[in-house]
C-alpha cells in the first residue's frame, strides 16, 4: 500500500524554465511534508517542508504546494539549473511518530 | 561537521552470507533510522530507534533482518542469510526529538550499496 506516491518518475527540464515536481497522498492523517533531494552515490538531503495548515512556503528558487483537498503537493523550481539535476523525494508524516513514508522518487534532469 | 556516516560503502557477497552494515548517527542525535532504497519501492523504512530502543521495526522482514543499538554511536543492521532480493541501497538517518517536539527532519548517510549474487 503506497500511501506517498510519485507517479513520475523522470522529468526534463530546460535551464532557465520551471520544474513542477508532484507527489499525492492517501492519508488524510498526515500532517507534515517533506520535500528531499538526492544526488547519486549521496544520501538525501532535505530541501524544505511544509505543515498542513499551510498551503504554500517558499524557500529561494523553491517553493511547496499543498492542496489537502486534492491530497496532492508539488515542488516549483524557478528558475531551473542544472545543478538541481537528481532525485527528488516527497515524504509525509503523521502526528508526532517521527516516521517519514517516502515516495519513490522523480528524477530531475535539467538541461543547459 | 556532523554527518552520519555509514560502513562499509560498498558490499558484495554471495547468498547465504551474513552482512552487518554498520551507522554512527550525528552526535546527540536521538532517533536513528534504517531505510532501503529500490527501483520499485523508493525509500523503505526498516526499523527506527529513539533513544536506543526500538520504536518500529514492521518494515523489516523479522527472519533475516534485525537491528540494533549496541551504544548511542553505533548502529547495526544485520541480514543472515542475504538473498539476491536484498540487493540495495541502505540509508541510516538520524535526527533530534525532545520530549513531544517533532522530527521535521533527518539527515542522512551516503548509504550501504549492498549487492548479493
Amino acid at each position: 500500500d503506497q500511501q506517498v506516491k510519485q507517479n513520475s518518475p523522470s522529468l526534463s527540464v530546460q535551464e532557465g524554465r520551471i520544474s513542477i515536481l508532484n507527489c499525492d497522498y492517501t492519508n488524510s492523517m498526515f500532517d507534515y511534508f517533506l520535500w528531499y533531494k538526492k544526488y547519486p552515490a549521496e544520501g538525501p538531503t532535505f530541501l524544505i517542508s511544509i505543515s498542513s495548515i499551510k498551503d504554500k512556503n517558499e524557500d529561494g528558487r523553491f517553493t511547496v504546494f499543498l492542496n489537502k483537498s486534492a491530497k496532492h503537493l508539488s515542488l516549483h523550481i524557478v528558475p531551473s539549473q542544472p545543478g538541481d539535476s537528481a532525485v527528488y523525494f516527497c515524504a509525509a508524516r503523521r502526528n508526532q511518530g517521527g516516521k517519514l513514508i517516502f515516495g519513490q522518487g522523480t528524477e530531475l534532469s535539467v538541461k543547459p | 561537521d556532523a554527518r552520519v556516516t555509514q560502513t562499509p560503502r560498498h558490499k558484495v557477497t554471495e547468498m547465504g552470507q551474513e552482512v552487518t552494515m554498520r551507522c554512527q548517527p550525528i552526535l546527540g542525535h536521538n532517533t536513528v533510522f534504517w531505510y532501503r532504497q529500490t527501483m520499485m519501492q523508493g525509500l523503505e523504512l526498516l526499523a527506527y530507534f529513539r533513544n536506543r530502543a526500538p520504536l518500529d521495526d514492521s518494515g523489516m522482514p523479522k527472519d533475516r533482518f534485525s537491528a540494533e543499538m549496541p551504544d548511542a554511536t553505533l548502529a547495526t543492521l544485520k541480514i543472515q542469510p542475504s538473498e539476491p532480493r536484498d540487493s540495495a541501497v541502505y540509508f541510516c538517518a538520524s535526527g533530534l526529538v525532545l520530549g513531544g517536539a517533532r522530527i521535521n527532519e533527518q539527515f542522512f548517510g551516503p548509504g550501504t550499496r549492498l549487492t548479493v549474487l
